[in-house]
């Protein structure tokens, strides 16, 4: 089945600098790559997705981009604000259903 | 328009006893899906439904399984429990099948005691 990985697990940046999560998966049949953002306490946020047939996508200070050939895709958020910091996941799916498979989170800090 | 709702929002359960979870989707979504949130694995797919029918099942035991009503609410059940499944168990709605966004409840917070 699929497996995504993630990296890396903890990031730490200052205010207004740029953050960079990887994921790389296994399937090549994946074709929708979501991003969730969850605060402590909270449900997972869809923030921004990407599918297989599109390279680049971005929504304001969040960016992501999708290397099919490599099986990769990163999330990219620019001028880094402290709301910013919460755990990313990174997911993929495959075929005809709504199976998710995610990444194991990352714990973004954006320091003052 | 409302957002998936998830009842209840904390649970304490007794090793061996059952406990069923409840999830209504967005309204006009068809598709749920369930995860099982823990420390250790992370974000866990453990099924999918669409028109009454489950489309999808993870890794997990037979103890786990679940359920979808005509108007497209639905449960999940685990029997038997174990101090292993104490997690936070998220339900996601989909409008359909594969093709669309998943947008997630907030949980229900199971401790097994």
């Amino acid at each position: 089945g699929e497996n995504v990985e993630q990296h890396p697990s903890t990031l730490s940046v200052q205010e207004g600098d740029s953050a960079v999560i990887k994921c790389t998966y296994s399937d090549s049949a994946s074709n929708y790559f979501p991003w969730y953002k969850q605060e402590l306490g909270k449900r997972p946020q869809l923030i921004i997705d990407i599918r297989s047939n599109v390279g680049e996508k971005k929504d304001q200070r969040i960016a992501v981009t999708l290397n099919k050939t490599a099986k990769h895709f990163s999330l990219h958020i620019t001028e880094t604000q402290p709301e910013d910091s919460a755990v990313y996941f990174c997911a993929a799916r495959a075929g005809g259903g709504n199976k998710l498979t995610f990444g194991t989170g990352t714990q973004l800090k954006v320091e003052l | 328009k409302a957002g998936v709702t998830q009842t209840p929002r904390y649970l304490i359960k007794t090793r061996g006893q059952q406990v069923t979870l409840s999830c209504s989707p967005i309204s006009g979504h068809r598709s749920v899906s369930w995860y099982q949130q823990t420390p250790g694995q992370g974000l866990q797919f453990l099924f999918e439904y669409f028109s009454e029918t489950q489309r999808n099942k993870g890794n997990f035991p037979g103890r786990f399984s679940g359920r979808q009503f005509s108007n497209s609410r639905s449960e999940m059940n685990v029997s038997t429990l174990e101090l292993g499944d104490s997690a936070l168990y998220l339900c996601a709605s989909s409008l359909d099948p594969g093709n669309t966004e998943a947008f997630f409840g907030q949980g229900t917070r199971l401790t097994v005691v």
